[in-house]
């Protein structure tokens, strides 16, 4: 079956704590994505990568690092997390040609305290 | 810059009602469009898209037309069921790029 997994879905840290949320999908998809959602602002796009080795900023990307290793794979760590970075995260994929349909995981809601 | 507007819910219809959850936006060029929807405690699923001016998506009898000249996307469903009831979300893809931007979404709330 087509499809992104994230893990862990649920997850209570504490402040500064070092995390790392893994974002995996299985159709050979190029172009990778991660997001946040928080009540009143939609989803905004916190890193992305076209391929292999391939990553940029989003709108939001204080705070975060990434990685693209494999192509399969894109993880989102938080080096330092912080309250403010409580929130639903969403992985997503897409074949990365421009206009075309990303796919989204189940997403992870993260609290911070 | 490019940014999507849409309605604020939440939409509270009863079953059977006619839908219309309204959605401009801003680009230059010809962004793609589309929709989305989250079912309560699950992620986004494309509910439709159009690609280009006048086209229409839809899916599971909801449709939206590409309005070049409106700079719209509203989204229309002629009879709600209660499973319906999720949030919504607009979008554009802006030409030639993979950048999905999204609206705050619009919470549709039906009724039996």
């Amino acid at each position: 079956e087509a499809q992104v997994t994230q893990n862990p879905r649920y997850l209570i840290t504490v402040t500064g704590k070092k995390l790392t949320v893994t974002c995996s999908q299985n159709m050979n998809h190029e172009y990778m994505s991660w997001y946040r959602q928080d009540p009143g602002l939609g989803l905004r796009q916190i890193y992305y990568s076209m391929n292999v080795e391939v990553t940029d900023k989003g709108d939001v990307p204080e705070g975060y690092k990434v990685s693209r290793k494999e192509k399969r794979n894109f993880p989102l760590i938080l080096e330092s997390p912080s309250p403010n970075q409580t929130s639903l995260y969403f992985c997503a994929s897409s074949f990365g040609q421009g206009g075309e349909t990303q796919y989204f995981g189940p997403g992870t809601r993260l609290l911070v305290l | 810059g490019n940014s999507v507007t849409q309605m604020e819910g939440p939409v509270t219809l009863s079953e059977e009602a006619f839908l219309t959850i309204n959605c401009t936006y801003t680009a230059t060029g010809y962004p793609s469009l589309f929709w989305y929807v989250q079912y309560p405690g699950e992620g986004l699923q494309l509910l439709l898209k159009a690609t280009k001016a006048d086209d229409k998506g839809s899916n599971k009898g909801f449709e939206a037309t590409y309005r070049k000249e409106t700079t719209s996307f509203h989204l229309e469903k002629g009879s709600v069921q209660v499973s319906d009831s999720a949030v919504y979300f607009c979008a554009l893809i802006p030409y030639n790029t993979d950048k999905l931007i999204f609206g705050t979404g619009t919470r549709l709330q039906v009724f039996p």
